[in-house]
């Protein structure tokens, strides 16, 4: 079964800019959620999406934003993007059973 | 909402040794998972315990969720255990996201 996989491995944007990232869940998992990992805060929850529904939502501006198709896969968007969106942008899904989280690669993003 | 400390933030051992990291987390959970982060980014979960004890190789964890801690034991460490070793709980309130700790960096030493 492949894993949680996520596109692209890599960004380099300039401020101002908007970038998406793509994120393909493990077969048969509906729930997709996305996390922002920086240094200095740690992990933070974006927000989870489960059959194209947004179910839980962080404490992140309105430049973020996401959605999930009904093949489960989901993207991320931020628009106008700043130096301090410079992350590793981390997506994971839930098993069946909703318990475990399983972890992309992760995208990181370098805004300039 | 929900906070999760983890200690210590850095350990580094010799190879071979053991170690002891330890989740605290200020209100009940309904779910805590244990993953280790590898030096490419890639996090892996290693447990998931929400109470009890589970052993996975040279690996385990005990989760006493009455008294809001867990502990990963890693036994025999080898220098692919390095990396950074995170926590994550969700209250117990339903379908609640995980909130990680700030971790625990580990360097094993040949």
């Amino acid at each position: 079964k492949a894993g949680v996989t996520q596109t692209p491995r890599y960004l380099i944007k300039t401020r101002g800019q908007q970038v998406t990232l793509s994120c393909s869940p493990i077969s048969g998992h509906r729930s997709v959620s996305w996390y922002q990992q920086t240094p200095g805060q740690g992990l933070q929850f974006l927000f989870e999406y489960f059959s194209e529904t947004q179910r839980n939502k962080g404490n992140f501006p309105g430049r973020f934003s996401g959605r999930q198709f009904s093949n489960s896969r989901s993207e991320m968007n931020v628009s106008t993007l700043e130096l301090g969106d410079s992350a590793l942008y981390l997506c994971a899904s839930r098993d069946l059973n909703g318990e475990k989280l399983f972890f992309g690669s992760g995208t990181q993003l370098s805004v300039l | 909402g929900i906070q999760v400390e983890q200690s210590p933030p850095d350990l580094i051992l010799q190879e071979g040794a053991n170690s002891t990291l330890r989740c605290n987390f200020s209100d009940s959970v309904n779910n805590l998972q244990w993953f280790h982060q590898n030096p490419w980014g890639q996090l892996i979960n290693l447990f998931y315990i929400p109470s009890g004890t589970k052993q996975n190789g040279r690996l385990s964890a005990t989760t006493v969720a009455t008294e809001r801690y867990s502990l990963l034991y890693i036994s025999s460490s080898q220098t692919t255990d390095s990396g950074v070793y995170f926590c994550a709980v969700s209250a117990y309130s339903g379908n609640t996201p995980l909130v990680f700790g700030k971790g625990t960096r580990l360097s094993v030493i040949a």
